[in-house]
């Protein structure tokens, strides 16, 4: 069964514009991380956020983790027709030091020109 | 090269045949992992590999068998492959060093198409 659950499944914005794609899971987790994925192309780890972490940056994107509501957001700011991927997010919700992470289904970002 | 090579990167093979899929890293992780991706199921564990002796089941492992042959190395088997098989597969690793992880590192990927 999947952990996180991406919304919206479908994201279509002008370059320029800020892209926000929020994750819900069910489970206590140890950490939440975003991946990128270009058509056909492996994953690409692009931020972690750790259960104690409210929120961090890199670069262009903004991650936010709300514990309470077992909910998190990727916030893309200034959207470049590059960031058009799918983004999934992944939690770690292994006891320990397992590392053993559950996707979710992805959201598909378009950005257009 | 590539951190973590998948070969071979497309395949098509038939229906009851045995096919290996290979993955290799450079990266030194202790971590290997085989996923499946199905369009609009996302990524869906196979198995995973914490050392050479570790090997363990995922949520979808019937039909698959795998290998740690090497630290470095971690093949998946389709014994007798079957048309709902048909997806693209990926290798990812991570290393093991507690509040140092950060996320896996994976490869390109193998499309796999049982006729």
């Amino acid at each position: 069964s999947q952990q996180g659950e991406e919304d919206p499944q479908a994201l279509s914005i002008q370059e320029g514009e800020n892209a926000t794609m929020n994750c819900s899971y069910k489970t206590s987790i140890n950490n939440l991380q975003w991946y990128r994925q270009n058509s056909g192309r492996g994953l690409v780890h692009l931020i972690l956020i750790r259960s104690n972490e409210r929120e961090k940056h890199s670069g262009r994107l903004r991650v936010t983790l709300d514990t309470s509501k077992k909910s998190s957001s990727l916030l893309i700011t200034a959207s470049r027709a590059a960031d058009t991927a799918s983004y999934f997010c992944a939690t770690d919700r292994s006891g320990g030091s397992n590392y053993k992470l559950t996707f979710g289904k992805g959201t598909l970002l378009t950005v257009n020109p | 090269d590539a951190d973590v090579t998948q070969t071979p990167r497309n395949r098509i093979t038939k229906t009851g045949k045995r096919i290996m899929l290979e993955c290799s890293q450079t990266k030194g992780h202790d971590r290997m992992y085989w996923y499946r991706q199905d369009p609009g199921l996302g990524l869906r564990l196979i198995y995973y590999s914490f050392d050479v002796k570790d090997i363990n089941k995922g949520e979808i492992s019937d039909g698959y068998s795998v290998s740690r042959q090497a630290q470095a190395k971690f093949s998946l088997s389709l014994e007798s492959a079957i048309p709902n098989q048909t997806a693209l597969y990926f290798c990812a690793t991570s290393d093991s060093t507690g509040s140092q992880f950060n996320g896996y590192t994976f490869g390109s990927g193998t499309r796999l198409t049982v006729v």
